[in-house]
């Protein structure tokens, strides 16, 4: 069964560093999206992307967030200036269709961003 | 504030059927309701999705009333397996826009 995937599965940094996380869509997938867990709270929706655009976003996906798929392949989420309060699991969904039409979003095993 | 609430827990025995409702009172009219499961350290994982009335697959059962301001998850004969936390995610409608919204999450802990 194909599958989404995450790296890395776990990132350690430093409060103001930029990080990027990464996420490999299922190949013929065209919808793209990203959540935040924190630590014991339920999953929330930052972010979705078709077509080369963001299509909505959350309050969360501030000026500090992009998301990005330079090569058309690889989906990212940039943080440019990390906070403590980003610390949390990051997860990357994709979909084939997106509103308005039957869909599943699948999603990736996370990146555990933790920010010290 | 539009809010998509669930039971915090439920406890259910094997064998039985359990039953999880989703409350959306500012649901987009026109997208789908999909409810996931997840498990500790892992992403959410699909269950079912649909738009109204009654929707069924291999693993549940999905029941959306006429107004669609909420809907509920029905999990027959459950079994130690089914253990973990479940979300609905709704299309909410703020303002004009729609954004995605997870439920806040039931942990469904299943009793041998």
């Amino acid at each position: 069964e194909p599958e989404v995937t995450q790296t890395p599965s776990h990132q350690v940094t430093q409060m103001g560093q930029e990080v990027i996380l990464r996420c490999v869509p299922i190949s013929n997938h065209l919808y793209f999206y990203w959540y935040r867990q924190i630590l014991g709270q339920k999953v929330e929706f930052l972010v979705s992307f078709y077509n080369n655009e963001i299509s909505e976003k959350s309050e969360i996906f501030d000026d500090q967030f992009s998301v990005e798929r330079p090569d058309g392949s690889n989906f990212t989420l940039k943080i440019r200036s990390t906070k403590l309060e980003d610390s949390a699991m990051y997860f990357c969904a994709t979909a084939l269709r997106g509103f308005g039409e039957p869909y599943e979003q699948y999603f990736g095993p996370g990146t555990r961003l933790t920010v010290t | 504030l539009a809010k998509t609430t669930q039971p915090i827990s439920m406890d259910s025995y094997e064998g039985q059927e359990v039953n999880i409702t989703c409350s959306h009172n500012n649901i987009a009219t026109n997208d789908y309701i999909t409810w996931y499961q997840q498990f500790p350290s892992q992403g959410p994982r699909f269950i079912i999705q649909g738009y109204k009335t009654k929707v069924t697959n291999e693993v549940a059962s999905l029941f959306i009333p006429a107004d669609r301001k909420s809907s509920t998850l029905s999990l027959p004969r459950v079994s130690l397996s089914d253990t973990a936390v479940y979300y609905c995610l709704v299309p909410i409608s703020n303002f004009g826009n729609e954004k995605l919204t997870f439920g806040t999450g039931t942990r469904l802990t299943i009793i041998p």
